[in-house]
């Protein structure tokens, strides 16, 4: 069966570093994968899409990379603040294209002053 | 422009009663989503509705129904509760007929089952 996984242990860095977050996945070739933001007790925030022939995307301090050969996806925030600190979660489409996204369990990130 | 509104907020139900949740999705946006978030299972799909057709089913009991309006918004069901249903159930809009867009998520339904 299909299967995410990210960091379990949750991550912790110093602000004005850069945070990167690791997203696997086994069995499936997604044409697509996003990565959500979600702070406690409220939905996930979509923050950015990466398609299957696109290596890298850029929005602001973010950048995400999708290598479909290793079957992963980085996140990376630069110039991290304590505002960044949250759970990211990474999602891929299973349903080639009928909106049925699979959820990874997140990565908590915690940026310190 | 309004977000996606899900009410109520919060929720407590008594074991084997019933249960309907419900969600506005953003003007124009024609797929609805719907998922249990649990600490112990994360986010998990229940099911995807575009135009009122449901076109994708998660792996969940036939206790979880849902339906979408004419205009869109959506309404679950969840009969005969039961403790383990205790989740924030989250619903999730997206404009498009495939997922090349990001969904814009609810801030949910807490359900807890007494």
């Amino acid at each position: 069966s299909q299967k995410i996984e990210q960091n379990s242990e949750a991550l912790n860095i110093q602000e004005g570093k850069t945070a990167t977050l690791t997203c696997n996945y086994t069995n499936y070739s997604p044409a697509y994968l996003q990565w959500y933001r979600q702070d406690p007790g409220r939905g996930p925030v979509f923050l950015l899409l990466i398609r299957e022939n696109e290596k890298e995307k850029r929005k602001e301090r973010l950048k995400v990379t999708f290598d479909t050969t290793l079957k992963q996806s980085l996140f990376h925030i630069t110039a991290s603040q304590p505002a960044d600190s949250a759970t990211y979660l990474c999602a891929l489409d299973i349903s080639g294209g009928y909106n049925k996204l699979i959820f990874g369990a997140g990565t908590r990130l915690a940026v310190h002053p | 422009k309004a977000g996606v509104t899900q009410t109520p907020r919060y929720l407590i139900k008594t074991r084997g009663q019933q249960v309907t949740l419900s969600c506005s999705p953003i003007s124009g946006h024609r797929s609805v989503s719907w998922y249990q978030q649990t600490p112990g299972q994360g986010l998990q799909f229940l099911f995807e509705y575009f135009s009122e057709t449901q076109r994708n089913k998660g792996n969940f009991p036939g206790r979880f129904s849902g339906r979408q309006f004419s205009n869109s918004r959506s309404e679950m069901n969840v009969s005969t509760l039961e403790l383990g249903d205790s989740a924030l159930y989250l619903c999730a809009s997206s404009p498009a007929l495939e997922g090349t867009y990001g969904y814009t998520f609810g801030s949910g339904t807490r359900l807890t089952v007494v």
